[in-house]
């Protein structure tokens, strides 16, 4: 298994600028979510899915869509990049367990708005 | 807002002597709590769970404790290597003991001196 897949993993935007962010996982989890992390700062969540269909919006979801139409794939869209959204890009998943309920993490995407 | 946080940003340890890492959180509705261990440049790793229902829990080498009275999470991590060396994170769900929907901390950096 490949795990958690982002791509890519740098991108610099200009300002106003769009981009999806990709994120796959062969492990057919049912959960996925984005986090960002900003220097010195632990992760905050952007958007979540417990599902094909299903999203949620997480504590910072203002200017990003998402979309959940595989259980696979699920894409963070930037429809107009700012400053503010200069950060890494962390995408995760997880299969819900009785005991153990391991989130993984992919390796990351580090943007750069200008 | 309600949040996770730790006492001690930066830990520094020599090799083989014992680490703990602390956490302080201050919702009392979390009943989940998880550790992960992040590496320069990747994702976080997940490393120890707990439950609320729950006041210890022991890994290969890691220990987690609960203690719900002072909302208090710590790490410990037996005969610390150098390849222990990363930035620690606790992270809190509220809720439905799932991952999918996890609120960091800050993070502490732990260096291993050789």
């Amino acid at each position: 298994n490949a795990g958690v897949t982002q791509t890519p993993k740098f991108q610099v935007l200009k300002t106003g600028q769009s981009m999806t962010l990709q994120c796959a996982q062969d492990m057919n989890h049912e959960y996925m979510s984005w986090y960002r992390q900003d220097p010195g700062m632990g992760l905050r969540l952007i958007h979540y899915s417990v599902g094909a269909g299903i999203t949620d919006q997480g504590e910072v979801p203002n200017g990003y869509n998402v979309s959940r139409s595989t259980t696979e794939d699920f894409p963070l869209r930037l429809l107009s990049a700012a400053p503010s959204q200069t950060s890494v890009y962390f995408c995760a998943s997880s299969k819900p367990g009785l005991l153990t309920d391991t989130q993984y993490f992919g390796p990351g995407t580090r943007l750069t708005v200008l | 807002g309600e949040s996770v946080g730790l006492h001690l940003p930066t830990l520094s340890v020599q090799e083989g002597d014992n680490s703990i890492i602390n956490c302080a959180y201050s919702n009392s509705a979390s009943d989940y709590f998880i550790w992960y261990k992040q590496e320069s440049g990747k994702g976080p790793q997940f490393i120890i769970d707990i439950r609320s229902n729950m006041d210890k829990r022991q890994g290969q080498r890691v220990t987690v404790l609960l203690n719900k009275t002072v909302k208090h999470l710590s790490l410990q991590i037996a005969a610390t290597q150098p390849g222990d060396s990363a930035v620690y994170f606790c992270a809190e769900n509220i809720g439905g003991g799932s991952n999918y929907k996890l609120t960091f901390g800050k993070g502490t950096l732990l260096t291993v001196n050789p």
